[in-house]
């Protein structure tokens, strides 16, 4: 079984500083996903940014990026230039290449981007 | 495009009462549904997976009479809470995935279910 870590509860930065997420998960398989998938107040989940395992370079989108480190099974996600809209939780997950497309969640970490 | 909608965003029921909450995928068609119990400040929990046309797969501890769910169509997937309980109040997400291309989970914006 797949399972997601999390070990951030709670973080906070200042609007325009950068910040960053861990993430660290365990597997015995090779090929797969890795999602960040942010949760404002609204509830509502957005996708922020994927990595397929079998690339080595690392994903980035716009102010997000991440930093993959296979071997050592560690996603954590860099936000550059933090917004006040970037207070949400944030959540790790994980997808089995292939497989039923299920995600494994992390437990998340409520970041709040302090004015 | 992948739109993903639920119906009803809140919904308050009478204890033993049933539900139904609605899940539609807009502008593509969804081989395979999933739906997810939020409990406040938690993440999010699968609870059963669902494919158009044949029973659902439910996770180890979800009673499968209780929560009852259908996907009938491409784009129609229900899930039915029967006989609520107050304990049964929570936040319900589902997701949906593609026929082919893209293995992305789209998700709609959630319903919260209240049982008094």
């Amino acid at each position: 079984a797949q399972t997601v870590t999390q070990s951030q509860p709670e973080m906070s930065v200042q609007e325009a500083e950068t910040v960053t997420l861990s993430c660290t998960y365990d597997t015995s398989e090779n090929n797969y996903y890795l999602f960040w998938y942010k949760q404002p107040p609204s509830r509502q989940m957005i996708l922020v940014i994927r990595q397929e395992a079998y690339k080595q370079q690392n994903a980035t989108e716009n102010r997000f990026s991440v930093n993959f480190q296979k071997a050592a099974k560690s996603f954590s996600l860099k936000i550059s230039d933090s917004q006040l809209g970037d207070t949400a939780m944030y959540f790790c997950a994980f997808m089995i290449y292939g497989s039923a497309r299920q995600l494994t969640f992390g437990s998340g970490t409520q970041l709040t981007v302090l004015p | 495009g992948a739109v993903v909608s639920q119906h009803p965003s809140w919904v308050i029921c009478k204890s033993g009462t049933s539900v139904k909450i609605e899940c539609r995928s807009l502008d593509f068609q969804a081989t395979t549904m999933f739906w997810y119990r939020q409990f406040p400040k938690q993440s999010l929990m699968l609870m059963a997976t669902s494919n158009e046309g044949s029973k659902a797969t439910y996770e180890q501890g979800v009673e499968k009479d209780k929560f009852l769910i259908n996907h009938a169509s491409l784009t129609l997937s229900t899930l039915t809470v029967t006989s609520a309980h107050p304990e049964d109040s929570s936040f319900y997400i589902c997701s949906a995935t593609r026929t082919s291309g893209s293995y992305e989970q789209y998700f709609g914006p959630g319903t919260r279910l209240t049982v008094t």
